[in-house]
């Protein structure tokens, strides 16, 4: 069964702390791993995407993969309020062919 | 920029009737993806299309169809709608790449 897990929140983080948003997945064979924030209302936006184990940086968001623990994480420095949305990990895997496969978010709420 | 947009941002449809929601993106991305997205169900992939007239079901395909005349437009068909398919209706496009790009999306309400 493909699974991606996320905690759902909500994730409280005061203005200007890290925020730390985790993802995990369950096939050894996904490669290529996305996130996207999106907004009440709104569609999601890519916001990351990362390919390689390692640390993935991109102004204040780092995203980082760990393929022998299958896990995937978003950290977000110096939050804002504008931060505050519902973040989705999603993932590639073979068997999904081109598709992805998504987790049902994580809402963040940065206050100030 | 890539840009995907979608035919309407609300529509409101009766029980029984045909409803089509269209897509067209302008980045001449193979990929085109259809989904619905519910409170506490997350974003769930109905249908996607990896080339013209080529389609591939998704999770929840049941109820739906799609058509891929041209390579920048996917429609998303609900031959008999129902009210359980009251919902946000997405529509995404990729290059080979995998990271997809999505439209504004669809709040569809089924009465």
């Amino acid at each position: 069964q493909k699974e991606v897990e996320q905690n759902s929140g909500p994730l409280s983080v005061p203005e200007g702390a890290i925020a730390s948003l985790n993802c995990t997945y369950s096939d050894r064979g996904s490669q290529s791993f996305f996130w996207y924030r999106q907004y009440s209302g709104k569609s999601p936006e890519l916001i990351m995407f990362i390919y390689s184990n390692g640390d993935k940086e991109d102004g204040r968001f780092t995203a980082q993969l760990n393929k022998a623990s299958q896990y995937v994480s978003l950290l977000i420095r110096d939050s804002q309020p504008s931060d505050s949305a519902t973040y989705l990990c999603a993932v590639n895997t073979p068997q999904a062919g081109t598709a992805l496969i998504f987790g049902k978010g994580t809402t963040l709420s940065v206050s100030s | 920029d890539v840009k995907v947009t979608q035919s309407s941002r609300y529509l409101v449809k009766r029980t029984g009737e045909k409803v089509f929601l269209e897509c067209v993106q302008d980045m001449d991305h193979e990929n085109m993806f259809w989904y619905r997205q519910d409170p506490g169900l997350g974003l769930r992939l109905i249908y996607f299309s990896y080339d013209v007239k080529m389609k591939e079901k998704g999770d929840i395909p049941e109820g739906y169809s799609v058509s891929r005349e041209k390579k920048e437009r996917f429609s998303l068909i609900l031959e008999s709608a129902s009210t359980n398919q009251t919902s946000m209706y997405l529509c995404a496009s990729s290059a080979d790449g995998y990271e997809q790009y999505f439209g504004p999306g669809t709040r569809l309400t089924v009465t």
